[in-house]
């Protein structure tokens, strides 16, 4: 049973149009993350938030943006899909720990976006 | 720097047959966290284990068990009777205290065949 979900599971779209990937989860988790993760499997984080109204950028330059204006949800963004964005998209909860660093993440399945 | 190496892209094993996946990390702090995740073909990451730089026992989870030694900076996984439900992506990764940022290692593949 997820308490993270992901939407769409798989998108294929033209160059140009603009894509939003959707991410809810049901924990009441704070700390949200976007991951991109290429062919070679690598995992980048591209986004992350604190909690509502607060969105970061991650260690990978990424094209996309976010929004946190509810808890539960974290949509990403890209206004100009190109073929250079065809990844796998993994999205990503934690509750704040006793210490922060310790965080054990709840991963949805993931969207894989194509654009052609 | 963080960083985490996972040497080995790719492993084959038969059922049964014993299998460790290894992980190296650098980082210049103390105090920090090591993770190992589980990405089955589904696609969702699956956490295994998260383990502080202060505690350097063994641990032992059924089939899984785990070998942190700081003196060399490593932290593999061994899945012992491996089983083709084992067959996944297993991802290494660091923490340092106060960053809530994960870094991962670039994944190990492991097929178990029947």
């Amino acid at each position: 049973e997820a308490d993270i979900y992901q939407t769409p599971r798989y998108l294929v779209i033209g160059t140009g149009k603009k894509i939003t990937l959707e991410c809810s989860q049901t924990m009441g988790h704070d700390k949200m993350y976007w991951y991109q993760q290429d062919p070679g499997m690598e995992l980048h984080l591209i986004h992350y938030s604190y909690g509502v109204n607060s969105t970061e950028k991650g260690d990978l330059s990424s094209e996309s943006t976010v929004s946190r204006i509810r808890t539960e949800h974290f949509p990403l963004t890209l206004e100009s899909a190109r073929p250079s964005h065809t990844s796998q998209y993994l999205c990503a909860s934690s509750e704040i720990q006793f210490s922060s660093g310790a965080n054990v993440l709840t991963f949805g399945a993931g969207s894989r976006l194509t654009v052609l | 720097a963080q960083k985490v190496t996972q040497a080995q892209t790719e492993i084959s094993v038969v059922e049964k047959e014993d299998v460790t996946l290894d992980c190296v990390y650098e980082t210049r702090d103390t105090t920090y966290y090591l993770f190992w995740y589980k990405q089955p073909p589904s696609g969702e990451l699956v956490f295994l284990i998260r383990r502080n730089s202060f505690d350097e026992q063994n641990e032992i989870s059924g089939r899984y068990s785990w070998n942190f030694q700081k003196s060399t900076s490593s932290f593999n996984f061994t899945i012992t009777a491996s089983q083709v439900v084992d067959s996944a992506v297993y991802f290494c990764a660091l923490s340092e205290l106060n960053t809530d940022k994960l870094i991962f290692g670039t994944g190990t593949r492991l097929q178990v065949f029947p």
